[in-house]
């Protein structure tokens, strides 16, 4: 039973619209991250979040953008997507402490032709 | 930046026989967790190992921190078609709690 959860699965769309992929989860998770993955290759941590009002950029530079207004919802947009853009998009939430794991969700598969 | 290179990159073996995969770090771990993700989902975590020399079993899965922390294994006994995927070791930074994963390694158990 999935507690986070992501919406769409797939999504092929034109170069220069506007996207937003959803994320949302169940936990009451204060910290939320975005990674991207191409496939079979290892993550790369692009956005994160530690509460409501709190976005980071991650260790990878991306040009999407995130918000987090509900400590359940952490949404990424891209404003003009390419075909650089293609890849895997993984959400995840964790509790506070190294103890815990990462929960992810199912991922987003976009492409952009 | 850290560098967590995992061993082998690929490995494709017959169902039932032993496998052992290796993640080594150019730093100490604060805290190593090793994840499995299979195709088309997000990784899921298997374990979280904070002191050096710490061994845990998971059924047919052994995970072995190294003393110094800066490597892990994990050995998987008499693998079955279920174990297929990808196996991505993690450390988790001390002061921000952000995990950095290694390069992975894909396995496929043949039946």
């Amino acid at each position: 039973e999935a507690d986070i959860y992501q919406t769409p699965r797939y999504l092929v769309i034109g170069t220069g619209k506007k996207i937003t992929l959803e994320c949302s989860q169940t936990m009451g998770h204060d910290k939320m991250y975005w990674y991207q993955q191409d496939p079979g290759m290892e993550l790369h941590l692009i956005h994160y979040s530690y509460g409501v009002n709190s976005t980071e950029k991650g260790d990878l530079s991306s040009e999407s953008t995130v918000s987090r207004i509900r400590t359940e919802h952490f949404p990424l947009t891209l404003e003009s997507a390419r075909p650089s853009h293609t890849s895997q998009y993984l959400c995840a939430s964790s509790e506070h402490g190294r103890n815990y794991g990462y929960t992810f969700g199912s991922g987003t598969r976009l492409t952009v032709v | 930046t850290q560098l967590l290179e995992q061993s082998p990159q690929f490995l494709s073996i017959q169902e039932g026989e032993n496998l052992t995969v290796y993640c080594n770090s150019s730093s100490v771990f604060s805290s190593l967790q090793w994840y499995r993700q299979e195709p088309g989902e997000g990784p899921v975590l298997l374990v979280t190992v904070v002191t050096g020399g710490e061994v845990k079993k998971l059924k047919r899965l052994t995970f072995q921190f190294g003393d110094a922390r800066k490597d892990s294994s994990l050995h998987i006994t008499a693998a079955q078609p279920g174990d297929t995927g990808l196996y991505l070791c993690a450390d988790i930074n001390f002061g921000n709690e952000k995990l950095t994963f290694g390069t992975g390694t894909r396995l496929t158990i043949i039946p």
